[in-house]
């Protein structure tokens, strides 16, 4: 079945470096653009960033430009966040989520469960 | 960037009883080529994952039920639950997909009355 399995999520210090990973499974990983989302505890959605299905294409929210960088291995169907600089606001649950077509301009209908990411020092 | 803003925050309503949520963005979300507002709806139980609701501001995704619905154009949206059930509990969330960064809307909680 379609699947998105989120990893990674630890707890880290302040300013340190963590690199999460979503590997998909089911469908045709390389025709989709991915997202990455996450959700501070108690609190409501926050949309990371996105990129295209061949990876060209990158876009990032301003909390986090500069910080994260989001990346693609379709010979592998794994997304990755790359998160370095880490602050006490980035702790949340991160997920990863697949539009419903090829294009970035596109609700996502497909999220994973997520995985957990503190830090604290 | 695009704002996203919901009203109200929260709201309880009976069983069986219309819910209402309504979410406005700062600029248009309607791409005048094919007229459609990159606009979704989300909903979130406790401990899950958002589930896609509906797109393109009214279009139902595959498997939910037909009491949700989706209205709006432009910078004004609602989403109604016509006749709430249990099953119905959780936060429901508005996200544009119209220009990154795709904010969502900080969502609306549903209880029962």
């Amino acid at each position: 079945q379609v699947q998105l399995v989120e990893s990674g999520g630890s707890v880290v210090q302040p300013g340190r470096s963590l690199r999460l990973s979503c590997a998909a499974s089911g469908f045709t990983f390389s025709s989709y653009a991915m997202h990455w989302v996450r959700q501070a505890p108690g609190k409501g959605l926050e949309w990371v960033a996105v990129i295209s299905y061949d990876g060209s294409n990158k876009y990032y929210a301003d909390s986090v430009k500069g910080r994260f960088t989001i990346s693609r291995d379709n010979s592998k169907n794994t997304l990755y966040l790359e998160m370095s600089s880490l602050r006490a606001e980035d702790t949340a649950v991160y997920h990863c989520a697949r539009g419903r077509i090829q294009s970035y301009y596109d609700a996502s209908n497909i999220w994973g469960q997520g995985t957990m990411v503190t830090v604290s020092s | 960037d695009i704002v996203m803003t919901q009203s109200p925050d929260s709201l309880a309503v009976s069983l069986g009883e219309r819910a209402t949520i309504n979410c406005k963005s700062s600029q248009s979300v309607l791409y005048s080529s094919n007229n459609k507002s990159y606009l979704a709806w989300y909903q979130q139980r406790p401990g899950q994952p958002p589930k896609l609701l509906i797109y393109w501001a009214s279009t139902r995704e595959s498997g939910v039920p037909d009491r949700f619905s989706g209205s709006g154009s432009g910078t004004d949206f609602t989403l109604t639950i016509s006749s709430l059930q249990a099953e119905d509990v959780a936060v429901y969330y508005c996200q544009q997909y119209y220009s990154p960064p795709f904010s969502f809307g900080p969502g609306t909680k549903v209880d029962i009355k």
